[in-house]
């Protein structure tokens, strides 16, 4: 099983509302990444989770809420978006450790109205 | 640091004709590359990955890279084009943690 699923596939949220993306891994890997990405260019970081610890915040505005419950889940809680944050979130994960490969999900695609 | 540079935003073919993606990087150390694919309003699937050993590297539906020390470069290439590959092509390259992606290249294919 090579998967990364992510739910839900397509959200609409208000400025004002509070929503979860969700997804999950069964290949026990043990880093987990949220990426953003706008329309026509590549996937940004956003945040890294190494064996259920974040490692790695690119900076991401405080909106943007992670949570790894567990290794083989990673939510991420969005709160009083605006309408740039609309974009497609991926969820990756990989082996970690140097010259792995990562693996990605589907993607949520975001519209923030 | 590390970086890759994508040449060319768009690339078209004919179906049937060879394609040829372009990739360079900059590494300070050796470099861990890959090559991902993206279709409309889909995640990143793995086409290829050089590690080490065999510069020559296959991948899947039929696209091949080949890694050049010394043109720091990472080609894609794939003998004859069909329709189903039209789609957004990545370059990245890795050291020990996070992947560095390039701007991506837009493969497009006419009948």
């Amino acid at each position: 099983d090579t998967e990364v699923t992510q739910t839900p596939k397509h959200l609409v949220m208000g400025m004002t509302n509070k929503k979860s993306l969700k997804c999950e891994q069964h290949m026990g890997h043990r880093a987990m990444y949220w990426y953003k990405q706008k329309a026509k260019k590549p996937p940004e970081l956003m945040f890294v989770y190494s064996y259920e610890k974040l490692s790695i915040n690119e900076s991401v505005p405080s909106r943007f809420s992670p949570e790894c419950p567990n290794s083989s889940l990673l939510n991420l809680h969005l709160h009083a978006l605006q309408p740039e944050d609309s974009a497609l979130y991926l969820c990756a994960s990989s082996q970690g450790g140097e010259g792995t490969e990562a693996f990605f999900g589907q993607g949520t695609r975001l519209t923030v109205v | 640091a590390q970086s890759v540079t994508q040449l060319g935003s768009h690339v078209s073919v004919s179906e049937g004709a060879l394609v040829l993606l372009r990739c360079n990087y900059s590494s300070s150390v050796p470099p861990y590359l890959f090559w991902y694919v993206q279709y409309p309003n889909q995640g990143l699937q793995l086409l290829l990955k050089y590690t080490t050993g065999a510069t020559l590297v296959k991948g899947i539906n039929g696209f091949e890279a080949e890694f050049k020390k010394s043109e720091t470069s990472f080609h894609l290439t794939k003998p004859s084009a069909h329709m189903s590959d039209a789609a957004e092509y990545f370059c990245a390259v890795t050291g020990y943690s996070t992947l560095t992606f390039g701007k991506g290249t837009m493969l497009l294919v006419s009948p």
